[in-house]
This record gives structure tokens, C-alpha cells and sequence, in this order.
């Protein structure tokens, strides 16, 4: 089956700290992968995405690699702000397979606190 | 990028009430639109996919007669929690992708008392 596993949070960073958010999953077939972000009082924002083996996603000084031999894609940033404070969800995505398009399956999330 | 606006963001009911919430694709035709529920510091749940012009698709364990799905045209999809209890007060969220993309909409918070 499909699921996603996430490292478990709250997670406290001071500001310029280095960001390292788990993520692991099992898939069949071919998925995509997502890291998305849910500041406080908005919605889930796309963040990065890479849609093949060995693909890196980049956003905003974020990155992730899809890595098929680890089944991973974890969550980096070399150093964050205050304003990086959020909870951030890893996401795998069957783009298009499925009888009614697309299909998701999201991790837990891990709240990230970064302090001044 | 793709702009999904739900409404209400928002909502206190009695229980035994009825809550409909919206979800529309502003920019772009939405075929296809996904509901989730979150629950407090758990990750979004699928309850069911919104099809354009047919029946919705629930994900087991969701109740159908609870959770009304109608998605009449390209641009909106409606959820209606019916009968709502208690226990029906979570964090529901809409979705779209266009283009491969998950789009969502801000989110509403229901509360049943």
C-alpha cells in the first residue's frame, strides 16, 4: 500500500540552525513527492516537489531529495528563520493513476518552532 | 498558482444542525476535488473525492449520509455535514490539482455544540 511516515514532532530550533525533517514512504508504482506548509491560520502551501528518483525539490532555501533506494525525502534547510515556523507535512502523490485522477497520502506533520 | 477559496472559514452550530461548506476553484475547472478532515495534531484524512456531474467517492469508514458531497459544476464543490454532533467538530479542508499540483483552500473549523 501507500502511506508515509514522518518524524514525530514538536521540533525547537534556534534561529540560523540547521532543519532536518524526516520523511519516509511506501509506494507502489511510481510516485511524486511533496513537502507542504501550513503556517498558522492559513491553509497547506505546495513547498517543493520532485517527481522522479534522484530529483531534488527547492523552495525558499528548502530542499529535498527523492532518494528510491532509502525511500526517502527528507526535509533540509541549511538555516532557518523565525518566519520558518510552521507545520510542515510530507505528502506522496499518485499523479493521475487513479480511476479519478490523482490520489495523496500525507504524513502526520512536524511543527517546527524556530526561536529568535 | 491555482486559487481554491473555501468559505465558511469558520462555524459554530447546534447539534442535531446541518453545515454546508463551500469550496471553489477560482481560476481554473476543477473536475475533480478532494475533502479532508483534520484532526488536532494528526496529519489530513481523505473522506472522499468530489467528481464533477456523479457521485462522489468515499474513503472507507466515512459515512456517506453524514458527509454530502455535491460538486454540480467545475467551480464548486459543497460539503454538508448533516445532523452534526460533537464529535463532528474537526478541521475540514478542500482541494484541487490542477496540473499534477494539490492546491487548498484555507480551511474550515467546525464546532458542534
Amino acid at each position: 500500500g501507500n502511506s508515509v511516515t514522518q518524524m514525530e514532532g514538536p521540533v525547537t530550533l534556534s534561529e540560523e540552525a540547521f532543519l532536518t525533517i524526516n520523511c519516509t514512504y511506501t509506494a507502489t508504482g511510481y510516485p511524486s513527492l511533496f513537502w507542504y506548509v501550513q503556517y498558522p491560520g492559513e491553509g497547506l502551501q505546495l513547498l517543493l516537489k520532485a517527481t522522479k528518483a534522484d530529483d531534488k525539490g527547492s523552495n525558499k532555501g528548502f530542499e529535498a531529495t527523492y532518494r528510491k533506494e532509502t525511500t526517502s525525502f527528507h526535509l533540509e534547510k541549511g538555516s532557518v528563520q523565525v518566519s520558518d515556523s510552521a507545520v510542515y507535512f510530507c505528502a506522496l502523490g499518485h499523479l493521475g493513476y487513479s480511476p479519478t485522477g490523482n490520489q495523496f497520502y500525507f504524513g502526520t506533520g512536524t511543527s517546527l518552532t524556530v526561536i529568535p | 498558482g491555482a486559487v481554491v477559496s473555501q468559505h465558511p472559514s469558520w462555524v459554530i452550530c447546534k447539534s442535531g444542525t446541518s453545515v454546508k461548506i463551500e469550496c471553489r476553484s477560482l481560476d481554473f475547472q476543477a473536475t475533480t476535488m478532494f475533502w479532508y478532515r483534520q484532526f488536532p495534531k494528526q496529519s489530513l484524512m481523505l473522506m472522499a473525492t468530489s467528481n464533477e456531474g456523479s457521485k462522489a467517492t468515499y474513503e472507507q469508514g466515512v459515512e456517506k449520509d453524514k458527509f454530502l458531497i455535491n460538486h454540480a459544476s467545475l467551480t464548486l464543490s459543497t460539503l454538508t455535514v448533516t445532523s452534526a454532533h460533537p464529535e463532528d467538530s474537526s478541521f475540514y479542508i478542500c482541494s484541487a490539482d490542477p496540473e499534477g499540483k494539490l492546491f487548498f483552500g484555507s480551511g474550515t473549523q467546525l464546532s458542534v455544540l
